[in-house]
């Protein structure tokens, strides 16, 4: 059975705090991507890596950066935690049409 | 970036009752998605589409890809409280890496 697993289910951070959400796919693909889901809104995509070491900003990515250092593997970073962006954070990868998701993380930061 | 509205953003119906959602763009996609995400899971794929005036069945669900490749359809038929769920269209770039969601229609299906 395909995965996409992400380290935590729920996550709750206090504002400046660095976060560091992680996503692991067993799949070899090559895209992998990480969202955010608020009501209303969709999914909106942050970045997104197209291969080791190679990243590509999405729609919304102040506020956030990532890290691709390994194919199966690739890491959301909050350098310093808002409020604003408590949400739901999904992440995906995909090599032809298809995108498979992780269950994902919700982040609430007080 | 393809902007995707779908429409309703909500609904609520009753067990039999058939329904249509829909997903629009300005911008002609070179293909098409719908996904079905389940409270608490990640979206899974339900149908892909790439030919412009598709018609792909998938049990009570039909889903239909626009003439001119802008636009999208899913008609569910006999509806049943097992398809609640938000619904999401979701189309991929022109270089078909970045794949871009529109906001997505709560289903709700009252036994």
């Amino acid at each position: 059975d395909v995965k996409v697993t992400q380290s935590s289910r729920y996550l709750v951070k206090r504002t400046g705090e660095k976060v560091f959400l992680e996503c692991v796919q067993d799949m070899d693909h090559e895209n992998m991507f990480w969202y955010r889901q608020d009501p209303g809104l969709g999914l909106r995509l942050i970045y997104f890596s197209y291969d080791v070491k190679m990243k590509e900003k999405g729609d919304i990515p102040e506020g956030y950066s990532v890290s691709r250092e390994k194919k199966e593997r690739f890491s959301l970073i909050l350098e310093s935690a808002s409020t604003n962006q408590t949400s739901m954070y999904l992440c995906a990868s995909n090599r032809h049409l298809e995108a498979f998701f992780g269950q994902g993380t919700r982040l609430t930061v007080v | 970036t393809q902007l995707l509205e779908q429409s309703p953003q909500f609904l609520s119906i009753q067990e039999g009752e058939n329904l249509t959602v829909y997903c629009n763009s300005s911008s002609v996609f070179s293909s098409l998605q719908w996904y079905r995400q389940e409270p608490g899971e990640g979206p899974v794929l339900l149908v892909t589409v790439v030919t412009g005036g598709e018609v792909k069945k998938l049990k009570r669900l039909t889903f239909q890809f626009g003439d001119a490749r802008k636009d999208s359809s899913l008609h569910i038929t006999a509806a049943q409280p097992g398809d609640t769920g938000l619904y999401l269209c979701a189309a991929l770039s022109g270089s078909a890496r970045q794949l871009t969601f529109g906001s997505g229609t709560q289903l709700t299906v009252l036994p």
